[in-house]
């Protein structure tokens, strides 16, 4: 069973860090292309980052380019998000999701850690 | 970037009504890389439509998406009471991989 399960949210204040954890199982994670998503607390969907199998091309979205990096570690079947200088505006659930080869979109998400950015 | 238009904003229809939801784009979306996600309360989407016609595995044939270039659609044929929630459409053939900002179907 594919299973992708987010860890590391939780209160920070403005300026600082965190980093995100994507635990992968019942899949070859290496293959896959991942990607974050964040989606403001009764708000819509927003487009973070994605990461290529071998973790050598990353794109983000312009709100995050230079605050956050994305990687993995295909050995420990981890994605991760390092995000710096947090703003009150990312605060969100992050969600981690496979991407489907051959365009076929994200086919399965992780359940989402809350990220709060608060002083 | 591509930006997602999704209307209307709130849909209020009855289980076994038809229900269709639009997403136009700003600008053509590369090879149809359209996708449309069903989110319910409290849990994460979950993938209905990749390359905007294509059903994900599992989904029932209720569903189903058309379009190219900037206009494409998500029907539901016969509402289910399970098929009431938010829907997104995506764009993934352009980065930044752009959402729609959703179409919330109600009971009504």
């Amino acid at each position: 069973e594919v299973q992708l399960v987010e860890s590391g949210g939780g209160l920070v204040q403005p300026g600082g860090s965190l980093r995100l954890s994507c635990a992968a199982s019942g899949f070859t994670f290496s293959i896959y292309w991942m990607h974050w998503v964040r989606q403001t607390p009764g708000k819509g969907l927003v487009w973070v980052s994605r990461i290529n199998s071998d973790g050598s091309s990353t794109t983000y979205a312009d709100s995050v380019k230079g605050r956050f990096t994305i990687s993995r570690d295909n050995a420990k079947n981890t994605l991760y998000l390092q995000m710096n200088s947090l703003r009150a505006d990312d605060t969100a659930v992050y969600y981690c999701a496979r991407w489907s080869p051959r365009g076929r979109g994200a086919d399965y998400w992780g359940q989402g850690t809350l990220v709060t950015v608060s002083s | 970037e591509i930006v997602l238009t999704q209307s209307p904003g709130t849909l209020s229809l009855s289980p076994g009504e038809r229900a269709t939801l639009s997403c136009r784009a700003s600008q053509s979306v590369s090879s149809s890389y359209l996708a449309w996600y069903q989110q319910k309360p409290g849990q994460a989407p979950r993938l209905l439509i990749f390359g905007a016609s294509s059903r994900a595995t599992g989904i029932p044939d209720r569903f189903s998406g058309s379009g190219s270039g900037t206009d494409f659609i998500l029907t539901i044929s016969r509402l289910e009471p399970e098929d009431f929630a938010v829907y997104y459409c995506q764009q993934y053939g352009t980065s930044p991989y752009t959402f729609g900002q959703g179409t919330k179907l109600e009971i009504k």
